[in-house]
């Protein structure tokens, strides 16, 4: 298996642009997270999925990030319109329950100008 | 409202000596923990995992602690070695609640 993808690995924007970011969890896995890592705060859960159904959204900042998942292959992060202080490394993960180990995948570090 | 916290940002240790990285939490409806390592410029990784029916759990040079009257856990690497020195996080499941909660992370570095 592949792992978990994410793409892009890099993205550099303006503020106020759109940016989505993209997943596509390990086959089989049931749940899919989606993390934020900064300096300040560390590596904060901002929403998981199971079975394709968000379960739990409270770590999402605010309005302005959303996450979809319409899909077992496949979920998206979406923020809009985006601000410097976005500016993080976001991480997406799957595992086959909550109390099995995650696996993440290799980030995308997202800079906003 | 941080229910899983490592109140260490940092932790030094000499290669071969013994490293213990710590965590607390507040919700006595944790379940099930995890530790996961984490290297510069990659995602994290799982190391090893505890049930809140055991108090240790063992895996080579790693060995996590719960003492669940104190709702603290602690992860033990011995001998400690240069390759371990990354970013460690302890994460709680409420399962019930279908809640998962990580701590900040405490810095590990093993010095020659």
């Amino acid at each position: 298996d592949a792992g978990v993808i994410q793409s892009p690995r890099h993205e550099v924007t303006e503020m106020g642009q759109e940016v989505t970011l993209r997943c596509k969890p390990i086959s089989g896995h049931d749940y899919l997270f989606w993390y934020r890592q900064t300096m300040m705060r560390g590596l904060e859960l901002l929403i998981y999925f199971n079975n394709n159904v968000p379960i739990d959204d409270s770590g999402m900042p605010e309005d302005r990030f959303s996450a979809k998942m319409p899909n077992a292959s496949f979920s998206t992060l979406k923020i809009q319109p985006s601000e410097p202080r976005d500016s993080a490394v976001y991480f997406c993960a799957s595992s086959l329950s909550l109390a099995y180990e995650q696996f993440f995948g290799p980030g995308t570090r997202l800079t906003v100008l | 409202d941080q229910q899983v916290k490592q109140n260490s940002p940092s932790l030094s240790v000499q290669e071969g000596r013994i490293s213990i990285l710590n965590c607390d939490y507040t919700n006595s409806m944790f379940d099930y923990f995890l530790w996961y390592k984490k290297y510069p410029a990659e995602g994290p990784t799982f190391l090893i995992s505890i049930s809140s029916i055991k108090d240790k759990n063992e895996d080579g040079r790693f060995t996590v602690f719960l003492n669940k009257s104190a709702k603290h856990l602690s992860l033990h690497i011995v001998p400690s070695q240069p390759g371990d020195s990354a970013v460690y996080f302890c994460a709680g499941v409420i399962q019930g609640a279908q809640k998962l909660v990580f701590g900040q992370g405490t810095r590990l570095t093993i010095n020659p």
